[in-house]
This record gives C-alpha cells, structure tokens and sequence, in this order.
C-alpha cells in the first residue's frame, strides 16, 4: 500500500528565505506527483503536477523535483513571502488506482515578516 | 472564473442525524471525488465517480455512508445516521476524464455532537 510522507511536519521562516519542502513515497509506479496549497478553512489548490516520466516542474518561486526511483520529491520555494503562509501537501496517483490521489500529512508553513 | 462549489459549508449536527452534503463540479467535468480531512487520518478519498457512475467507493464505509450523482450537476453525500467520528471537513473535487488535475471545492466543515 503506497504511504506517503512530509517532513518536517511544520516549518517557521523568515521573510525572504527559500523555502525547502520534502515528500515520500514507498512505491515508485506513480503516474504522477502533485503539490498543493491549502489555506485555513479553504480547498486545495493545486501548484504543479509532476509526471512520472518528468524530472522537475517550475512555476514563478515554485520549483518541484521528482526522483521516482528514490521516492522523493522536494518542493522548492524562492525567496518567500508571508502570503506563502499556508499548508502545502503532496499527493500521489499509483499506477493500480487511477485518479486516486494518496496524500501525505502536510507541512505547515509560517513566513514571518 | 469555474468553481467546485459546496453545500452547506459549515454543518452542526446531534449523533444520529442524517446529514447531506452537496456539491456542484465544475461545468464539463465528468469526473467528481469525495474527501475527508481529519487531522489523525489526513485526507482519504471516500469515492469518486465518472459520468455519474460510482467507480470506486471502497474507502467508505458502507453501513452509513451514500454517495450519489441525481444529474451532472450535482453530486451528494449522505451520512446516516451521523456518529461524532463523522465529524471532519468533506470535500468535494472535480476534472476531467483522462486528465490528471482535481479541483477543490472549499469544504463542508461537519460536526456531529
């Protein structure tokens, strides 16, 4: 059964900084790995989806790697802002479950002024 | 601007009570899945389905769960009798047949004393 994991669980840093988000996955056939943002009381919003053939996905500050072999994909965000103050999770699409999304727990992120 | 919309978006309930939530996909989209956010189980996928049929509801529990689409416009989600165990955010997402994106809608937030 595919599991999913983030770390850390939460994550506190100045405005500024580049922001380092890390996922794992225990089985490496994947159609695709996507990250989203969620803010409190809000849905999801998706930020980049990764296929299982690619390597990385950019988007303005956001920078996502997949390493499918290893597992791991690492969310990357320049140069933060406060608005960047939110809840960003990783999900999964297993090759035997099309359209089911396995989701990890999240990070929790806070970007002080 | 298309938008997963859901109803009601807040819902206080007594355990056995029955409890519907609705959702409205986005127009065009054929594919419609149901979530449950808790914070010790994270987010499951409950069902989804694709032109109105029910493709997978295996992480539902079936004695009181029932999750149905009258028309293309509307998905539902019911909940009888509640328990307070029930009590989590339930959302509901939407895409397209042979596209990998799933878009949130913002929640129902329920609680059930």
């Amino acid at each position: 059964k595919q599991e999913v994991t983030q770390i850390p669980a939460a994550l506190s840093v100045p405005e500024g900084e580049n922001l380092v988000l890390n996922c794992s996955f225990t089985d490496s056939a994947i159609y695709n790995l996507q990250w989203f943002r969620q803010d409190p009381g809000k849905g999801l919003t998706s930020l980049l989806l990764i296929q299982s053939s690619q390597r990385e996905q950019t988007s303005g500050r956001l920078n996502a790697s997949l390493d499918k072999s290893s597992g791991r994909s690492t969310l990357y965000i320049a140069a933060s802002q406060p608005g960047d103050s939110a809840t960003y999770l990783c999900a999964v699409m297993t090759t035997d479950s099309w359209g089911k999304l396995q989701f990890g727990a999240g990070t929790q992120v806070v970007v002080t002024p | 601007d298309a938008r997963v919309t859901q109803t009601p978006r807040h819902k206080v309930t007594e355990m056995g009570q029955e409890v519907t939530m609705r959702c409205q996909p986005i127009l065009g989209h054929n594919t419609v899945f149901w979530y449950r956010q808790t914070m010790m189980q994270g987010l499951e996928l409950l069902a989804y389905f694709r032109n109105r049929a029910p493709l997978d509801d295996s992480g539902m529990p079936k004695d009181r769960f029932s999750a149905e689409m009258p028309d293309a416009t509307l998905a539902t989600l019911k909940i009888q009798p509640s328990e307070p165990r029930d009590s989590a955010v339930y959302f509901c997402a939407s895409g397209l047949q042979g596209a990998y994106e799933q878009y949130f809608g913002p929640g129902t937030r329920l609680t059930v004393t």
